[in-house]
């Protein structure tokens, strides 16, 4: 079975901070992908990466940035938390459209 | 610019009832797939189905079954004889094989079975 971690379920940030969500794949896909989940909106897109060092901006990318050094891992880096960034983090890896998931990280800035 | 909507946002329904799910979509590809997600309380998504544009056939995997029609851009789930196991969040998704892969998924349609 597809295995992709997030190295945190919960996170309790300071407003300001530098802000670090890794994500690890063992499949070797070569496409992932982070979404933050809020109620009623559903799944937004905010950066995908479709190989190493490639990237792409998704739906919601402002306040964001990601880093793709190897192919298992990705990682969303909030440059300065805000308190609207807290939300559910989502990442995924996907070989044809399916994507699998990770379980998610909480993240709540305060 | 693809787009799925899922007009529903709560349903509640008592043990044993049959419920439906309704996902739309729009997109210009001749070619894409459909996805539905499970998202139970403790927040890992799990794959439900894929579909392919081009298969139009209707899908039954024991209780679970769903319909899709071109003709309307409908892709919709029905949960037969619903179990309190069944209450989730479910997502419709969309995405186009080819490029990036992008999935785009709806709002989700919160149910709660009631025992």
């Amino acid at each position: 079975d597809v295995k992709v971690t997030q190295s945190s379920r919960y996170l309790v940030k300071r407003t300001g901070e530098k802000v670090f969500l890794e994500c690890v794949q063992d499949m070797d896909h070569e496409n992932m992908f982070w979404y933050r989940q809020d109620p009623g909106l559903g799944l937004r897109l905010i950066y995908f990466s479709y190989d190493v060092k490639m990237k792409e901006k998704g739906d919601i990318p402002e306040g964001y940035s990601v880093s793709r050094e190897k192919k298992e891992r990705f990682s969303l880096i909030l440059e300065s938390a805000s308190t609207n960034q807290t939300s559910m983090y989502l990442c995924a890896s996907s070989p044809q459209g399916r994507a699998f998931f990770g379980q998610g990280t909480r993240l709540t800035v305060v | 610019a693809q787009k799925v909507t899922q007009a529903q946002t709560e349903i509640s329904v008592v043990e044993k009832e049959d419920v439906t799910l309704d996902c739309v979509y729009e997109t210009r590809d001749t070619t894409y797939y459909l996805f539905w997600y499970k998202q139970p309380p403790s927040g890992e998504l799990v794959f439900l189905i894929r579909r392919n544009s081009f298969d139009e056939q209707n899908e039954i995997s024991g209780r679970y079954s769903w319909n899709f029609q071109k003709s309307t851009s409908s892709f919709n789930f029905t949960i037969t004889a619903s179990q309190v196991v069944d209450s989730a969040v479910y997502f419709c998704a969309l995405s186009s094989p080819g490029g990036y892969q992008k999935v785009t998924f709806g709002t989700g349609t919160k149910l709660q079975v009631i025992p």
